[in-house]
């Protein structure tokens, strides 16, 4: 069965480096979205992205932060100059969206980032 | 905006008894959908079940089935016949065409052997 993938699993970081967290959706699927979780907290929107460009985006997601598609499969976030309070685990996720804009996205493993 | 609440942070069952995790949601939409996410130690989210505001039959999946209250706000979910892997967070979620996913703030369930 398809399913979202992530690399890498655990990334360590110094503060006020650059981050590129890295995923690849389901093959066939149109939308792709990123969330957080901090530890203990509850998952947030951050970004969704549909056609090549931002769809919609929360208030999280800063100057800070840009997602691309470089190519036909992955799907990227980047944090240019990450703080300690973006440590947290970030889930990328993916929807077919054939029939319209309600569909069940599917998630990958997630990246737990660490902010030294 | 929408929200999601969870009101029950932690619950705890015996292995093959059944449970119920509870959920209501806000919104003024009629056409949405709600989900169950799973969240085991290995921290991925893992979809348990969905569920279509427009459809008055409650979902299954094998050992997980919900009661959907579209008047009531309310989506709980029961397991029955709990197993050990079935300890994990649950998340409660929420859909609609104009807005993304809306998560709760979970329940952490404990199957006890």
């Amino acid at each position: 069965e398809p399913e979202v993938t992530q690399t890498p699993s655990h990334q360590v970081t110094q503060m006020g480096q650059e981050v590129i967290l890295r995923c690849v959706p389901i093959s066939n699927h149109l939308y792709f979205y990123w969330y957080r979780q901090i530890l203990g907290q509850k998952v947030e929107f951050l970004v969704s992205f549909y056609n090549n460009e931002i769809s919609e985006k929360s208030e999280i997601f800063d100057d800070q932060f840009s997602v691309e598609r470089p190519d036909g499969s992955n799907f990227t976030l980047k944090i240019r100059s990450t703080k300690l309070e973006d440590s947290a685990m970030y889930f990328c996720a993916s929807a077919r969206l054939a029939g319209g804009p309600l569909d069940t996205q599917y998630f990958g493993p997630g990246t737990r980032l660490t902010v030294l | 905006a929408q929200t999601v609440t969870q009101s029950q942070p932690e619950m705890s069952v015996q292995e093959a008894e059944t449970v119920t995790l509870s959920c209501t949601y806000d919104t003024s939409e009629n056409n949405y959908y709600l989900f169950w996410y799973k969240q085991p130690p290995s921290r991925q989210m893992i979809l348990v079940i969905r569920q279509e505001a427009y459809k008055q039959q409650n979902a299954t999946e094998n050992r997980f089935s919900v009661n959907f209250q579209k008047a009531a706000k309310s989506f709980s979910l029961k397991i029955s016949d709990s197993q050990l892997g079935d300890t994990a967070m649950y998340f409660c979620a929420f859909m609609d065409r104009n807005t993304p996913l809306v998560f709760g703030k979970g329940t952490r369930l404990s199957v006890i052997a």
